[in-house]
């Protein structure tokens, strides 16, 4: 299969101030990546689809000045929250297809501590 | 709008014994449905995957059934083990004429008693 890249693994961050998240595509070109965030004991929820070269597209409810998406790279897209609160605090995973497969393949994660 | 519900929350078997999760969906433009197993702290990792043109696929103890006209797909998960025990996760896949995005289902914790 494909490998998704994340990181960092883990971060803990004041409150008030910016985290950015990489995720990146490491054997393969990937146009579309997707950022999911899940809290303790919930399910994956979708909050964005970065595109490579333009905006993303961000899901209902997610604020996209809080949550800034950058897909500079066929192979690299950042998740940046600004201005964090404890109430960001969680599991921030992005995927990825790669060509010529329809399942999505998950970095491995970045659990967000905001104090 | 999208909708995936999964059923149950929990689940314990006893080891050997089948367990069987249920997902439901919302949109009929759903045509690829992946399971994944999830454990503490990790990555989700895709265990089995149906498309909508097939109703039925088996791998080893795991298979996955898509009813289309319905909506739902199961999994089913024979002679259980200890390290069956996870998170599963069902989803579609939605494809539209410019995009696609995976939409997942709540999640079961399955445990597997010895």
């Amino acid at each position: 299969g494909a490998v998704v890249s994340q990181h960092p693994s883990w971060v803990i961050c004041k409150s008030g101030t910016s985290v950015k998240i990489e995720c990146r595509s490491l054997d393969f070109q990937a146009t579309t990546m997707f950022w999911y965030r899940q809290f303790p004991k919930q399910s994956l929820m979708l909050m964005a689809t970065s595109n490579e070269g333009s905006k993303a597209t961000y899901e209902q409810g997610v604020e996209k000045d809080k949550f800034l998406i950058n897909h500079a790279s066929l192979t690299l897209s950042t998740l940046t929250v600004t201005s964090a609160h404890p109430e960001d605090s969680s599991f921030y995973i992005c995927s990825a297809r790669a060509p010529g497969y329809t399942e999505a393949f998950f970095g491995q994660g970045t659990r967000l501590t905001v104090v | 709008g999208e909708n995936v519900e999964q059923h149950p929350s929990t689940l314990s078997v006893q080891e050997g014994d089948s367990a069987v999760i249920k997902c439901t969906y919302s949109d009929s433009a759903s045509n690829y449905f992946p399971w994944y197993k999830q454990e503490l702290g990790k990555r989700p990792q895709l265990i089995i995957d149906i498309r909508s043109n097939v109703g039925e696929k088996k791998d080893q103890r795991i298979a996955v059934t898509l009813n289309k006209t319905a909506k739902h797909f199961s999994l089913h998960i024979t002679e259980t083990q200890p390290e069956d025990s996870a998170v599963y996760f069902c989803a579609a896949k939605l494809e539209y004429s410019s995009a696609s995005k995976i939409i997942f289902g709540s999640g079961t914790r399955l445990s597997i008693r010895p």
